[in-house]
């Protein structure tokens, strides 16, 4: 059973990078053909996809973060990261992982969220 | 890109049938079978309910269906219960190799 988990700062001040691993456990992340995306939901909001990266190392960004964004994988360490530059408090938000197969456009395993709240 | 269109509540008595509606264009909803619809409960991750429009993964209650017509794709709750009380969000793969979701719908069991 494929499980993620993400982690980083809870806490980003306005104008920095926030940055957040995903670690995924039961299965290796380069194994087969999967995309693994980064999905966010501002409290009280609805969810906005940010971007995802294949396993070959493509990516694809929404084009309202693309010039903010980078998306990147670490096979050795079974993670892939999201890195957000000149943060500001509209990107404090419930940040999720999420994972899709390749030819099977929809997220089947989603990591369990966490808070990014951005403030001085 | 814009977020997907989707009524804000939708209400039902226990055992009714309840529909969402999710509205987009033909670069995303209408040009693509791959809508998908996810149930969120407070405070958890978001769990896929239907897939490539009408497909329930392993697991799902058959009370959940979802079709589509044109831009618009829809999501049925039938035979209504306490435990389906949550958010519903729409989302569709995109022309342009992206993923764009719904405004998200608040399912109230009266």
């Amino acid at each position: 059973q494929v499980q993620l988990q993400e982690s980083g700062p809870g806490l980003v001040k306005p104008s920095q990078t926030l940055s957040l691993t995903c670690t995924v456990s039961g299965g290796s992340i380069s194994s087969g053909s999967y995309y693994w995306s980064w999905i966010r939901q501002p409290a009280g909001k609805g969810l906005e996809w940010i971007g995802r990266i294949y396993t070959s190392g493509s990516t694809n960004y929404n084009p309202s973060l693309k010039s903010r964004v980078t998306i990147s994988v670490d096979t050795s360490k079974n993670q892939f990261s999201l890195k957000l530059s000149s943060v500001t408090a509209a990107d404090t938000a419930v940040y999720y992982c999420a994972r899709n197969s390749y030819g099977f456009l929809y997220f089947d395993y989603w990591g369990q969220g966490t808070l990014v709240t951005v403030s001085s | 890109q814009s977020a997907l269109t989707q009524p804000a509540s939708v209400s039902g008595s226990p055992g009714q049938s309840i529909t969402i509606s999710c509205t987009g264009t033909s670069s995303d909803v209408g040009g693509y079978n791959y809508v998908s619809w996810y149930q969120q409960h407070p405070g958890k991750a978001p769990k896929l309910m239907i897939y490539d429009v009408s497909n329930r993964p392993s697991g799902v209650s058959n009370r959940f269906s979802g079709s589509k017509s044109g831009n618009t794709a829809s999501l049925t709750i039938s035979g209504l219960q306490a435990e389906d009380e949550a958010d519903y969000y729409c989302s569709s793969y995109t022309s342009s190799s992206t993923y764009v979701f719904g405004t998200g719908t608040r399912v109230s069991v009266l």
